[in-house]
C-alpha cells in the first residue's frame, strides 16, 4: 500500500497567517492527490482535486501543488472557519489511502 | 442534489454482525461508484470498501473475507454487512459516492459524504 505521511500533524496559526501542509507519499503518485477538510462531528469535505484544483464553492484562499512524491496545500490568509483538521488523499494506487490528518488550531 | 443518510451503528460485542445502510437520494445509485469509508475515534480515514456501477467491489485487508458491500436499486440503498466484528472496528462509518473527474482508474474523489454512523464494537 501506499503510505501518506503529513506533516506536521498539528499546526498552531493566527487569523490571517500564511499556512502549509505537507504530504509525502511512500512512492510516486503523479498528481492522483486530493485534500479535505474536515471539522469535529462532521464528515470530511473536498477542497482540492488533482493535486492544484480547486473544488467548486471552496475559497480561493485554499491552494495545492506538487506531484510525485510531495505535495502542500497552503491557505494564504486563514479565516476563523479553516480551523479543521486536513487530510491528503491518494487515488493512484488500490487501496487509495489517507494522511494522518494535521490538525490545524488557533493560536 | 445528493443526500447519503447512514444507519445502523450499534454497540456490538466482539464476533458479532451488523448491517450498515445508507439511504441515497438525488441520484440513482446503481449509476455511481460507492465507497465506505471509516474512522475510528480520534483517528485518521480508512478507506473500507468500494461498489462499482456494474457491482463489482473491493476491500481493505483488514475486512475483507468479513464485511461485504451491496446495493439494492428498489430502495436506492447501499449495504455494509460486517461479520466477526472486531474491536479494531470501531469506528464511524461514512458512506461516500466518488466522482471521476477524468477518464481513467486513478481520477476520482470521495465527492459526496452521508453524516457517518457509529459503530462500537466492545465486550
Amino acid at each position: 500500500d501506499i503510505q501518506m505521511t503529513q506533516s506536521p500533524s498539528s499546526l498552531s496559526a493566527s487569523v490571517g497567517d500564511r499556512v502549509t501542509i505537507s504530504c509525502r507519499a511512500s512512492q510516486g503518485i503523479s498528481s492522483y492527490l486530493n485534500w479535505y477538510q474536515q471539522k469535529p462531528g462532521r464528515a470530511p469535505q473536498l477542497l482540492i482535486y488533482a493535486a492544484s484544483s480547486l473544488q467548486t464553492g471552496v475559497p480561493r484562499r485554499f491552494g495545492g501543488s506538487g506531484s510525485g512524491t510531495h505535495f502542500t496545500l497552503t491557505i494564504s490568509s486563514l479565516q476563523p472557519e479553516d480551523f479543521a483538521t486536513y487530510y491528503c488523499q491518494q487515488s493512484y494506487g488500490s487501496p487509495s489511502t489517507f494522511g494522518g490528518g494535521t490538525k490545524l488550531e488557533i493560536k | 442534489e445528493v443526500q447519503l443518510v447512514e444507519s445502523g451503528g450499534d454497540l456490538i460485542q466482539p464476533g458479532g454482525s451488523l448491517r450498515l445502510s445508507c439511504a441515497v437520494s438525488g441520484i440513482t445509485l446503481s449509476t455511481y461508484v460507492m465507497s465506505w469509508v471509516r474512522q475510528a475515534p480520534g483517528k485518521g480515514l480508512e478507506w473500507v470498501s468500494t461498489i462499482s456501477k456494474s457491482a463489482s467491489s473491493t476491500y481493505a485487508d483488514s475486512v475483507t473475507g468479513r464485511f461485504t458491500i451491496s446495493r439494492d436499486s428498489s430502495k436506492n440503498t447501499l449495504y455494509l454487512q460486517m461479520n466477526s466484528l472486531r474491536v479494531d472496528d470501531t469506528a464511524v462509518y461514512f458512506c461516500s459516492k466518488i466522482y471521476f473527474y477524468g477518464s481513467g482508474d486513478y481520477k476520482y474523489y470521495f465527492e459526496s459524504w452521508g453524516q457517518g454512523t457509529l459503530v462500537t464494537v466492545s465486550s
